[in-house]
């Protein structure tokens, strides 16, 4: 069974930009959750999606959103950059939610210049 | 916010002996699970323990959970240099909203 797949692995961007991260889920997966992990604050909760419903938001800004599909596959977008947005993102899925096992991708490595 | 705390920050033993990290946390919860991350990696998920239970095992894992002391243990035993890397405890409550809630992590290191 393949685990949680993150795309793109890497990137850099430049302050004012936006970026879009995709993740997909372990199949079977209805829960799509995302973390921002950086030496500072840590492990943070963005955003959990299930069915398509946002069921939960972290403290974060506007300027972070999300989504997910009709096939539980989920994106978020970070609009205008900031230098602290550097950070590592982190996807996780699990059945319903927490409650469950909830298995994490590799995360993608963003880079705001 | 950070629900979870990790004790010791810091862990250098050599291989073979026992490693013990210890997580607290500050309200009720409902299940607390265990993971690991190797530098720059993912999270790797090891244990999950429900509020209602005690103990599990998982290989050369031993998770114990003491609800009344807000408290859990994670015990890996005749450590390897493949452990070397940071532990993390998640939370969740029933006020989490389906959010884990991250401790700061123990960084394992293991010599040969």
């Amino acid at each position: 069974k393949a685990g949680v797949t993150q795309t793109p692995r890497y990137l850099i961007k430049t302050r004012g930009q936006q970026v879009t991260l995709s993740c997909s889920p372990i199949s079977g997966h209805r829960s799509v959750s995302w973390y921002q992990q950086t030496p500072g604050q840590g492990l943070q909760f963005l955003f959990e999606y299930f069915s398509e419903t946002q069921r939960n938001k972290g403290n974060f800004p506007g300027r972070f959103s999300g989504r997910q599909f009709s096939n539980s596959r989920s994106e978020m977008n970070v609009s205008t950059l900031e230098l602290g947005d550097s950070a590592l993102y982190l996807c996780a899925s699990s059945l319903q939610g927490t409650g469950n096992t909830i298995y994490f991708g590799e995360g993608s490595w963003l880079t705001v210049v | 916010s950070q629900q979870g705390e990790e004790d010791p920050q810091a862990l250098s033993i050599q291989e073979g002996e026992n490693a013990t990290m210890n997580c607290s946390y500050k309200t009720s919860i409902n299940n607390l699970q265990w993971y690991r991350q190797n530098s720059g990696r993912g999270l790797v998920h090891l244990i999950l323990i429900r509020s209602n239970e005690r103990e599990k095992h998982s290989g050369r894992l031993r998770v114990t959970l003491d609800t009344s002391k807000k408290s859990s243990s994670l015990l890996i035993t005749a450590s390897r240099a493949a452990d070397t890397a940071s532990y993390f405890c998640a939370t969740d409550s029933s006020n989490s909203g389906y959010a884990l809630n991250f401790g700061k992590g123990t960084s394992l290191l293991v010599t040969p």
